[in-house]
């Protein structure tokens, strides 16, 4: 299985500002995936982050808000831009192994005032 | 299009009995099928999966899932709860298209009471 760490692993936030999460995976991988678990909530894809391509985002996910770079096969980063108190959420980093399961990160749990 | 359903938001057991988390899907070819594990301030943990072979499948913590392609449905099923298993379980499904991407439920919080 993979090892992913989430950096930082909680922020409390102004509104407006902007934050980036960084995801580094101790194995080269493929794709990485940017969830997003809002409080009492499920979690929702936002975007694949692919080396060496723009990420593909999901629906009502823009790359204006939610940019990502991906420079190399084990690392990647996702910025919340201009946050809003809606953006409190969990931050997930994962991976999908070889046998098709998701491994995932601590997550980041982001807090806007 | 892919869906997955968890209908009980709460299961509640006592230590030492069977429980059983439910879960149903809809793909359009051959599903994928896992369960996950999400502890407190805590990452989501893989507990087992389903991709082909037998139904019964086995997994971390004493943890079973079984597949039911008649009933479209992966329930997780444990045969003695323990306090520990307490958590909110998640099931997710994928089709087997290599482009498909992991579809979670909306999360089932497992109560276990002393």
């Amino acid at each position: 299985s993979a090892v992913i760490s989430q950096k930082p692993s909680r922020d409390i936030c102004q509104r407006g500002t902007s934050l980036t999460i960084q995801c580094q995976v101790d194995s080269q991988v493929t794709m990485m995936f940017w969830y997003r678990q809002q409080p009492g909530q499920s979690l929702t894809l936002i975007a694949t982050a692919n080396q060496g391509s723009e990420a593909t985002y999901e629906s009502g996910f823009v790359i204006d808000k939610f940019p990502i770079s991906r420079p190399n096969l084990t690392f990647s980063t996702l910025t919340v831009s201009n946050m809003s108190p809606e953006d409190s959420s969990i931050y997930l980093c994962s991976v999908r192994a070889n046998t098709g399961e998701l491994f995932f990160g601590e997550g980041s749990r982001l807090t806007v005032l | 299009a892919q869906s997955v359903a968890q209908p009980e938001d709460q299961v509640n057991v006592a230590e030492g009995n069977p429980l059983t988390v439910k879960c149903t899907y809809s793909v359009s070819g051959n599903p994928y099928l896992f369960w996950y594990v999400q502890y407190p301030n805590r990452g989501l943990q893989f507990l087992l999966k389903y991709i082909t072979g037998d139904n019964l499948v086995k997994g971390s913590y004493g943890f079973e899932a079984e597949f039911n392609k008649s009933q479209t449905s992966f329930h997780l099923k444990k045969p003695s709860a323990l306090v520990s298993d307490s958590a909110l379980y998640f099931c997710a499904v994928r089709d087997d298209s290599s482009a498909s991407k992991i579809i979670f439920g909306s999360g089932t919080r497992l109560s276990i009471r002393p």
